[in-house]
């Protein structure tokens, strides 16, 4: 079965300065990675995904993430953090058609 | 755009009742999902479906069922409510079982069962 593993249940940033939220994966065959964010009381959006193709996969609200093979590694990252920012933020990988997520990320944006 | 419809945003239900909760989704999807969110438990997936009358178990169905008599809705039933059944519950639905696409949520509806 595939894992996800997001380091850090909690992350806080000052506004402006560089987010970055980690996620390793565990799987035998090539991935299908996903980041979700989650504001309160909310679903899951989805942030970017990666299939395929170039590995610095950009998404919606200027999030980025770069899938790294050696490392099993899939983390997210924004240059600038904005108060907007802070929600929940998840890691997903499939395999066939199950979703696996990690345990999540919660950021927290400090004015 | 994709639209995935939870019938509830909030729901509180007493213990013993029998509750349901409706999902739909308007995009011709194949799979669709039930996951209950718990903090610092993540996802857990409780049943997901494939087609029209089919189900399988995720890896918390105790306590679950559900139902896909049409494409476009899934839903899920506790069959005699708990309070360890309070918590958040999400819907979702992705294409195809090979597509490896991304799945599409629900806006959630939080349970409470007193």
């Amino acid at each position: 079965a595939q894992s996800v593993t997001q380091l850090g249940s909690h992350v806080s940033v000052s506004e402006g300065a560089l987010v970055l939220l980690r996620c390793n994966y565990s799987s035998s065959v090539p991935p299908y990675l996903f980041w979700y964010v989650q504001y309160p009381n909310q679903g899951l959006q989805l942030l970017l995904k990666y299939t395929t193709g170039a590995t610095l996969v950009k998404g919606i609200n200027g999030f980025e993430a770069e899938f790294k093979k050696s490392e099993t590694s899939f983390h997210l990252t924004k240059p600038s953090a904005h108060m907007s920012d802070a929600a929940e933020y998840f890691c997903a990988v499939i395999d066939g058609n199950q979703f696996y997520f990690g345990t999540g990320t919660s950021l927290t944006v400090i004015p | 755009d994709v639209k995935v419809t939870q019938s509830s945003r909030y729901l509180v239900k007493r213990t013993g009742e029998k509750v349901f909760l409706e999902c739909v989704q308007d995009m011709d999807h194949e799979n669709m999902f039930w996951y209950r969110q718990d903090p610092g438990l993540g996802l857990r997936l409780i049943y997901f479906s494939y087609d029209v009358k089919m189900k399988e178990k995720g890896d918390i169905p105790e306590g679950y069922s559900v139902s896909r008599e049409k494409k476009e809705r899934f839903s899920l039933i506790l069959e005699s409510a708990s309070t360890n059944q309070t918590s958040m519950y999400l819907c979702a639905s992705s294409l195809t079982r090979t597509a490896n696409t991304e799945a599409f949520f629900g806006q959630g509806t939080r349970l409470t069962v007193v």
